[in-house]
């Protein structure tokens, strides 16, 4: 069955580099786009960017200078990159495809 | 960047009753593809969100008809009947079409 899973450091230094990993079982990344979306605390949604299913990425205009994802087909992996990171990225960060979602990692930027 | 505007804001609604949600896009969620892509999510506390309907008006594998979407070009609604306990937490709108995606602020279904 399809399957998300995000993996990653839970606690990250302010002005540090994020670095999390999506693991997908069940399709293929070549099928299908693959998104990051991230919640801050008591927040509401927020679309990060996309890995297409040919390889293009799109991004949220307000991290595009910050973000970066990229993926390994042959291990089934999307990487996300977020550097720079502020108190305010501390938040839930999920992949997802359409109509399945990962279970969510939590990240805190902090001292 | 598209701005998706979901009303209201919170919902109180009584065990079987009826209720729906308004999401306003900011502008044509029409792709040149043909297909319209909105999409519906709930969210139950401390779950990961789940998705009801894609592309307007089709409900997703295993959600209940009690779900229905309609909607064309900015203005789409959701509409939630017979309502269970299992229907409360803050559903989500949110567009496809346009790069980058967005989503709505998000609307809280509380029990009455």
């Amino acid at each position: 069955q399809v399957q998300l899973k995000e993996s990653g450091p839970g606690l990250v230094q302010p002005s540090q580099t994020l670095s999390l990993t999506c693991t997908v079982s069940g399709f293929s990344l070549t099928s299908y786009n693959v998104h990051w979306v991230r919640q801050p605390p008591g927040k509401g949604l927020e679309w990060m960017g996309r890995m297409r299913y040919n390889g293009d990425t799109s991004y949220n205009s307000a991290l595009k200078s910050r973000l970066s994802i990229s993926r390994d087909t042959s291990k089934n992996q999307v990487f996300l990159k977020m550097n720079s990171l502020q108190t305010d990225d501390t938040g839930t960060y999920y992949c997802t495809r359409v109509g399945y979602w990962g279970q969510g990692t939590l990240v805190t930027v902090s001292s | 960047d598209v701005v998706m505007t979901q009303t209201p804001v919170s919902l109180s609604v009584s065990l079987g009753g009826q209720t729906s949600i308004s999401c306003r896009s900011s502008q044509s969620l029409v792709h040149s593809d043909g297909n319209t892509y909105l999409y519906w999510y709930l969210q139950k506390p401390g779950q990961s969100p789940q998705l009801l309907i894609y592309k307007v008006s089709n409900r997703f594998s295993g959600v209940p008809d009690r779900f229905s979407g309609s909607g064309s070009g900015t203005d789409f609604t959701l509409k939630i009947s017979r309502v269970e306990p299992e229907d409360l937490g803050v559903y989500y709108c949110y567009q496809g079409t346009h790069y980058p995606n967005t989503f709505g602020a998000g609307t809280k279904l509380e029990l009455k």
